[in-house]
């Protein structure tokens, strides 16, 4: 079946890097995806990457797909506190996005 | 640009009541618009899928009657959760996409039942 699975909670030291992991299911998810929830929000897209790359960077964030493991994994950069927000990853299935349980990152100053 | 709102932002209802949650996209036609439902500190579930003119396609274990979809134009979806009772409490959120496959957020609408 589709399950996505992410850590619950990271805490971090403003200015340290942060790193994220999630582990998918669906071998055939053509798009993986991270996404940011601050409080009472809506979903914003931080990044995705294409299952056929190994990794992507997009100024402060880099991302990094182990397809035999099945691992993704979300790297901040100099975590400031404006990072602090749950981010959730997410495969897609057919035309559906599949979210992970979402990890809360507090950045602490 | 890719602009998803929701209204209302938050809505309190008495129990037995209905309420109408509305989706637009301002600044794309959106061919196909999800529903997603959040509890507190959990996950997005995927309530239903519209297509602008077509019947909703629910997920396993929604209630269709429970949960009213409408997707009558490429800008609006709306939700309706018919005889609300304080379970179905939750944060709505619902997506739209268009032409690329992407889905655009909207910031969700927090409903609660008393």
């Amino acid at each position: 079946g589709e399950d996505v699975e992410q850590s619950l909670f990271l805490s971090v030291r403003e200015g340290d890097s942060s790193v994220i992991n999630c582990t998918y299911t669906d071998s055939s998810s053509t798009y993986l995806y991270w996404y940011k929830q601050e409080p009472g929000a809506g979903l914003q897209l931080l990044t995705y990457i294409f299952s056929n790359m190994d990794m992507k960077q997009d100024q402060r964030l880099t991302v990094l797909l182990n397809k035999k493991d099945k691992h993704l994994s979300l790297r901040i950069a100099d975590t400031q506190t404006g990072d602090s927000a749950i981010y959730f990853c997410a495969e897609t299935s057919s035309y559906k996005l599949i979210f992970g349980s979402g990890t809360r990152l507090l950045v602490r100053p | 640009g890719a602009v998803v709102s929701q209204h209302p932002s938050w809505v309190i209802c008495k129990s037995g009541t209905s309420v109408k949650i509305e989706c637009r996209s301002l600044d794309f036609q959106a061919t196909t618009m999800f529903w997603y439902r959040q509890f507190p500190k959990q996950s997005l579930m995927l309530m239903a899928t519209s297509n602008e003119g077509s019947k909703a396609t629910y997920e396993q274990g929604v209630e269709k009657d429970k949960f009213l979809i409408n997707h009558a134009s490429l800008t609006l979806s709306t939700l309706t959760v018919t005889s609300a009772h304080p379970e179905d409490s939750s944060f709505y959120i619902c997506s739209a996409s268009g032409t690329s496959a992407e889905q655009f957020f909207g910031p969700g609408t927090r409903l609660t039942v008393l």
